[in-house]
């Protein structure tokens, strides 16, 4: 399988606990995003990487929130000191740049549950 | 915060039918997209519209854009149970980024 890959795919965890998922993007994907999604929305955009540079944080990316991306290949997305309203699905997309740049591929997402 | 909002938020038709979702949104676009989602699954690209586009089509689906009242419909012609999901519009706006700024979305569903 050569897409987008998400791990793990369930995490649960006690508040105040510290989280951290990983994303493999498409292989040639320079590409890789960030976003969460509630229940009944529509994702919201967290954060964004060209290779190893991290170019855009949306406001909703608190300080407890990080992402690195080293070497322009995986990503982590890590949560510290979790609290219940961080519950939620976490998913990560890639997209090549060059003619046709805006099709994100989604991985399969990973659901946080903070209790 | 969400770029769209979608009507209606829930569809039930038959199978056979067609079903048409409409997304608005609110600031000038660079294209907008729309995407399905089977329930706890990720989100699967259907097709893509830039702003100098009016129409669009692939296979069952059928885009229009109206950039004029920023809105947008999807079309799926004889549906299928396999197409109930939900849908959702996205968009990237003019100002250079490349994030997606999704709608709230339309469940779909196709009765056997």
């Amino acid at each position: 399988d050569t897409g987008v890959s998400q791990n793990p795919r369930h995490k649960i965890t006690k508040r105040g606990q510290n989280v951290t998922f990983r994303c493999d993007p498409i292989s040639e994907h320079n590409r890789l995003y960030w976003y969460r999604q509630t229940l009944g929305q529509g994702p919201e955009f967290l954060t964004y990487f060209q290779n190893e540079a991290q170019l855009e944080k949306s406001r909703l990316l608190s300080d407890r929130f990080s992402a690195e991306r080293p070497k322009g290949s995986f990503s982590t997305l890590e949560i510290q000191r979790t609290e219940q309203g961080d519950s939620a699905m976490y998913l990560c997309a890639s997209s090549l740049r060059g003619i046709s740049t805006d099709t994100q591929y989604f991985g399969p997402g990973t659901r946080l549950t903070v209790l | 915060s969400q770029q769209g909002e979608e009507d209606p938020q829930a569809l039930s038709i038959q199978e056979g039918e067609n079903a048409t979702m409409n997304c608005s949104y609110k600031t000038s676009i660079n294209n907008l997209q729309w995407y399905r989602q089977n329930s706890g699954r990720g989100l699967v690209h259907l097709i893509l519209i830039r702003s100098n586009e009016r129409e669009k089509h692939s296979g069952r689906l059928r885009v229009t854009l109206d950039t004029s009242k920023k809105s947008s419909s999807l079309l799926i012609t004889a549906s299928r149970a396999a197409d109930t999901a939900s849908y959702f519009c996205a968009t990237i706006t003019m100002d250079s980024s490349y994030k997606l700024i999704f709608g709230s979305g339309t469940r779909l569903l196709v009765r056997p």
